[in-house]
């Protein structure tokens, strides 16, 4: 069964500081996309970003950046200079090409605290 | 307007009352999803719909019913509302892409005393 990992509960850092979010997951599709999702404060969803299985590629997105190794089965979010404004819980996620359901399974989510 | 809308957005109840969270979208995706969210758990499937006529049991469904009203309406009823449902609810939608990312509402906050 699918299932992603997200081990740093909670991370705090000082405005300006880089800041990795680590992802872990598990399936066994060949064949699947990973997500990030960022909660603000107000407690909306935002979708980040989304990467099928067959792209390693790094992405960046202004000061995002994500990191997708097969080998390690991680999908990890760095964050360079955060701000205050980047304080939210983030959570990855995992969908499979061969599940019926085609739902998203979620990890629990790490909260960033940026400290001014 | 959002896409997709949840109502109430917060409700206090007592343990046994009947609840209803209603859900209803204008992205015209077939596929609707209620979550529920509760700290340090992350985002939970309890209940999916791919049409009015296909319903299927997330992980945690127990407790839990739903009805598809119509493709744009998805309701989420706790029949016997206990004090451990609560939780923050949200429903989501999503088109019938392997890829495409899921629309949330903007959450359903249930408190039952």
């Amino acid at each position: 069964a699918q299932k992603v990992t997200q081990a740093q509960t909670e991370i705090s850092v000082v405005e300006k500081e880089d800041v990795t979010l680590d992802c872990v997951y598990e399936t066994r599709d060949t064949t699947y996309y990973l997500f990030w999702y960022k909660q603000p404060p107000s407690g909306e969803l935002v979708f980040l970003i989304r990467r099928n299985s067959f792209d390693e590629q790094n992405e960046i997105s202004g000061r995002y950046s994500w990191n997708f190794q097969k080998s390690t089965s991680s999908f990890n979010f760095t964050i360079t200079a955060s701000q205050v404004v980047d304080s939210a819980v983030y959570f990855c996620a995992l969908s499979e090409a061969n599940m019926g359901r085609r739902a998203l399974t979620f990890g629990s989510g790490t909260r960033l605290q940026v400290q001014p | 307007d959002a896409d997709v809308t949840q109502t109430p957005r917060n409700r206090i109840t007592k343990t046994g009352k009947r609840i209803m969270l209603e859900c209803s979208q204008t992205k015209g995706h077939d596929r609707m999803y209620w979550y529920r969210q509760d700290p340090g758990l992350g985002l939970r499937l309890i209940y999916y719909s791919f049409d009015v006529k296909d319903i299927n049991k997330g992980e945690i469904s127990d407790g839990y019913s739903v009805s598809r009203q119509a493709q744009a309406k998805f309701s989420l009823s706790l029949e016997s509302a206990i004090p451990n449902q609560t939780a923050l609810y949200f429903c989501a939608t999503r088109d019938s892409r392997i890829s495409g990312e899921l629309f949330f509402g903007e959450g359903s906050r249930l408190t039952v005393l």
